[in-house]
């Protein structure tokens, strides 16, 4: 019964190229969220959603777009792929915003190879 | 906005013994700080979190200390064990964001 799951765990692909990672929380979570992780082990965020409505929003190229069909669900689409987006990409979720002091549950990562 | 920094980068500990990781935050309406536990290959858990009502929170052999004076707080494991190994974050609670320190990889040492 995985509370956040990603699809893929693994992605290799070549630059240039287009790619989604998927995201689906079973928790009932109203907000959800993208983090990069680095090589570094830096933990970064890159977008939250609340109800389906984009509330953070950090400096992120525009190659990325996240999308949220419904609470349940929070995609991240990234255009022309660079070598620099090279990373483990993490999906959250938390009952509502974390600002409000809420617990984040994390998913188990997508792990991206720019080649 | 927040800044969180965390120390050491690296850790490694005798089994039985302690590890206490350190992390500073700099804003100081920050009131909620959790921190993460990351095993390897898998996403950062929810170990302990505390609020700024309180300075010190225990569960089990992990417990949690908050100096708002001073803008630190610390997590304390005691009694380490081979299943502690991981990469620990803290974090500090920014306006509408969490904002993750750098991690702490931690090594129990058999």
């Amino acid at each position: 019964d995985t509370a956040v799951s990603q699809t893929p765990k693994y992605l290799v692909t070549q630059m240039g190229n287009d790619k989604s990672i998927k995201c689906e929380q079973n928790l009932g979570h109203d907000t959800m969220y993208w983090y990069k992780q680095d090589s570094k082990k830096f933990l970064k965020i890159m977008f939250s959603y609340n109800n389906k409505e984009l509330i953070i929003n950090e400096t992120v190229p525009n190659r990325f777009s996240p999308k949220s069909p419904d609470k349940a669900h929070l995609n991240l689409h990234i255009n022309s792929l660079e070598l620099g987006d090279s990373a483990v990409y993490f999906c959250a979720s938390s009952r509502r915003p974390a600002g409000g002091g809420e617990t984040q549950y994390f998913g188990p990562g997508t792990r991206l190879l720019v080649l | 906005g927040e800044n969180v920094e965390q120390h050491p980068s690296t850790l490694s500990v005798q089994e039985g013994d302690s590890a206490v990781i350190k992390c500073t935050y700099s804003d100081s309406a920050s009131n909620y700080f959790p921190w993460y536990k990351q095993e390897l290959g898998k996403g950062p858990q929810l170990i302990i979190d505390i609020r700024s009502n309180v300075g010190e929170k225990k569960d089990q052999r992990i417990a949690v200390t908050l100096n708002k004076t001073a803008k630190h707080f610390s997590l304390h494991i005691t009694e380490t064990q081979p299943e502690d190994s991981a990469v620990y974050f803290c974090a500090a609670k920014s306006d509408d964001k969490i904002i993750f320190g750098k991690g702490t990889r931690l090594h129990i040492l058999p």
